[in-house]
């Protein structure tokens, strides 16, 4: 069964303090995995796919990386308007449920000014 | 602009009245699934379609029907409603299942089963 771990469950930032999120995964075989934003009433917003180890994405201050077991998304100088749950989600090679994401919990972040 | 978008929004109604909420796209896409986040437990998934008339079980479907008559449209009914059904609902789409291509999400749909 696939499995996805993200931590912290919550992180409090000052505005320009980087950091970065964790997400662990545990795939028969990972086809990809995604980094979503979501914002307070609002469906989550789609930001990177990384497909294999050793793979990074940029976007203005968020950088995604993967390796075999974990991906993390760094946030570089970050501003209030980054405050969201980030969400990480990963789609098996495998399996009879073609298409399906299996999501972590996710990782509130708020970044004070 | 490219969407998907549910409706309603927001619904209180009774145990066992039946309801519908309906899913569009406007992306041409061919796979369509349905999601429900609940605290603590993340998004799940529920249904999925891979395409008209394809239409297959996530990991939460009891409780759940959905129909494909279309490809812009992915209905989610829910005959005979519970208060273990109170939740927030995604209604998502992708170009395709086994292409990477991201969902795309709706913006939710809150039901509360009283």
């Amino acid at each position: 069964e696939d499995q996805v771990t993200q931590s912290p469950e919550a992180l409090r930032l000052q505005e320009g303090e980087s950091s970065s999120l964790n997400c662990s995964y545990t795939v028969s075989g990972l086809r990809g995995l995604f980094w979503y934003r979501q914002d307070p009433g609002k469906g989550p917003e789609f930001l990177f796919t990384l497909y294999s180890a050793g793979e990074e994405k940029e976007k203005e201050r968020l950088k995604a990386t993967l390796t075999k077991k974990e991906s993390f998304l760094h946030i570089t100088a970050p501003k209030p308007e980054d405050s969201a749950t980030y969400l990480c989600a990963v789609r098996d090679a495998g399996g009879t449920s073609y298409g399906k994401l299996t999501f972590g919990q996710g990782t509130i972040l708020t970044v004070h000014p | 602009e490219a969407q998907v978008t549910q409706n309603p929004r927001y619904l209180i109604t009774v145990t066992g009245k039946k309801l519908t909420v309906t899913c569009s796209q406007n992306m041409n896409h061919e796979y369509m699934s349905w999601y429900r986040q609940d605290p603590g437990l993340g998004l799940r998934q529920i249904y999925y379609s891979m395409n008209v008339e394809v239409t297959d079980k996530g990991d939460v479907p009891e409780g759940y029907k959905v129909s494909r008559k279309e490809k812009r449209n992915f209905p989610l009914i829910l005959e005979s409603p519970s208060p273990n059904q109170t939740s927030l609902y995604f209604c998502a789409s992708s170009l395709g299942a086994t292409s990477n291509q991201p969902q795309h999400f709706g913006d939710g749909t809150r039901l509360s089963i009283l």
